[in-house]
């Protein structure tokens, strides 16, 4: 199984403010996709970002980017203008076996 | 329906029960995965569907342990002789095709198992 890493278990960030969430994962296979998703208190996860490994270019979704590097095997989460609604826990995801990072929760601070 | 819908939202059991946790996936996806998430940790893989077959049921725990989809649209999570370890919120996910080629998962709410 391949093997998803978030070494940060807590961060915390102003509002307005910009904050980046790591994430590693360890794989032999060249196509696949990762994943960042967001579970608030309510337990509902939602897709933040979604990015193909065989695409150079790094996926956004409004305020949200990632910073992908390949053969790093990093998938970094960027928020930009954090907003008190981002806080949540975060889970970087792998698709080949949709295995997950064990979370950082994100708390932004008013 | 609009999402993934699971029931019961809460469960809790006794000790050496048995359980049934449901999940409705959204129309017309055909892949399904459950997830077994503890208090401030990941989701944990336990089983995917492609239609009607389990195509990867390696995250099962042990064999108390079963799932089913019988038509290809709900399924089933059983848990026999539940113990306190079992406690956990149990995730549901469908996707119109398989994750792994692209697909899209989308979660249900859960259900809060306890077992006292």
């Amino acid at each position: 199984a391949q093997t998803v890493t978030q070494s940060q278990p807590e961060m915390s960030v102003q509002e307005a403010e910009t904050v980046t969430l790591s994430c590693t994962y360890d794989t032999s296979e060249n196509n696949y996709y990762l994943f960042w998703y967001k579970q608030p208190p309510s337990r509902q996860m939602i897709l933040v970002i979604r990015q193909e490994a065989y695409k150079q270019q790094n996926a956004t979704e409004n305020r949200f980017s990632v910073n992908f590097q390949k053969a790093a095997k990093s998938f970094s989460l960027k928020i930009s203008d954090s907003q008190l609604g981002d806080t949540a826990m975060y889970f970087c995801a792998f698709s080949n076996d949709m295995r997950f990072g064990a979370g950082t929760r994100l708390t932004v601070k008013p | 329906g609009a999402g993934v819908s699971q029931t019961p939202s809460n469960k809790v059991t006794e000790k050496g029960k048995y359980v049934e946790l449901r999940c409705d996936p959204i129309s017309g996806h055909t892949a399904l995965y459950w997830y077994r998430q503890s208090l401030g940790q990941g989701p944990e893989f336990l089983i995917y569907f492609q239609g009607t077959g389990a195509a990867d049921d390696s995250g099962l725990p042990n064999d108390r342990f079963f799932a089913v989809r019988p038509e290809g649209s709900v399924s089933t999570l059983k848990i026999q002789r539940t113990e306190r370890g079992d406690s956990a919120v149990y995730l549901c996910a469908s996707s119109l095709t398989r994750v792994r080629a692209g697909g899209i998962a989308f979660f249900g709410q859960g259900t809060r198992l306890t077992v006292v």
